[in-house]
């Protein structure tokens, strides 16, 4: 099956700063790349994805990179406000597998006010 | 927008136990996951379905099985209840097919005495 590893663990930024975040993953047959932001007590919440024929997309504050010949994909939050506060997932799919979802191990990010 | 409903929210049980979570997915979606999620960790996939026919099967134990009926309604059923069965459950749902976004309910807290 497919390892994702993220980086880092946990991440405290200054309001208005940026945060990135980064996750790599090790079968290079894997195609889709959500991330996730999860509040305590909530379920994931899908804030953005990226495929696999595309190497950047971005939705506001939220961008993600891919770099399929690296294996390397990351999410750039900019002008981070204390509601960014939470704990953020990467996620890989493998065509042809079910469409399940391997999960990094999660960042836990603070935004300082 | 509708969301992932699931239910019970939380659910207590002893040693040897049974449980039974209930997941209704966004109406329209046909596929639904069923996730674990320890404490700290990141969810990891047990099973899901595509048109009530199990279609991916991950780390789920023997002593779990899940089905999705014919209103597209899923539910785990658990049973020899083990302390480390203690987590939550996510149940998320997606239409068909490959990269598609997998939209997550709040999930169930399982907690065995």
């Amino acid at each position: 099956g497919e390892n994702v590893e993220q980086h880092p663990s946990t991440l405290s930024v200054q309001e208005g700063d940026s945060a990135v975040i980064k996750c790599t993953y090790s079968d290079s047959a894997s195609n889709y790349f959500p991330w996730y932001k999860q509040e305590l007590g909530k379920g994931p919440q899908l804030i953005i994805d990226i495929r696999s024929n595309v190497g950047e997309k971005k939705d506001q504050r939220i961008a993600v990179t891919l770099n399929k010949t690296a294996k390397h994909f990351s999410l750039h939050i900019t002008e981070t406000q204390p509601e960014d506060s939470a704990v953020y997932f990467c996620a890989a799919s493998i065509p042809n597998t079910g469409n399940q979802f391997y999960f990094g191990t999660g960042t836990s990010l603070t935004v300082i006010p | 927008a509708a969301g992932v409903i699931q239910s019970p929210r939380h659910l207590i049980k002893e040693k040897r136990e049974t449980a039974t979570l209930k997941c209704y997915p966004i109406p329209r979606h046909d596929t639904v996951y069923w996730y674990q999620q320890g404490p700290g960790q990141d969810p990891q996939f047990l099973i899901s379905f595509y048109e009530k026919m199990q279609s991916d099967k991950g780390s789920i134990p023997d002593r779990f099985s899940a089905q999705q009926f014919s209103d597209y309604h899923s539910e785990l059923n658990m049973s020899s209840l083990e302390l480390g069965d203690s987590a939550l459950y996510f149940c998320a749902s997606s239409t068909g097919g490959q990269r598609q976004p997998q939209h997550f309910g709040d999930g169930t807290r399982l907690s065995i005495l």
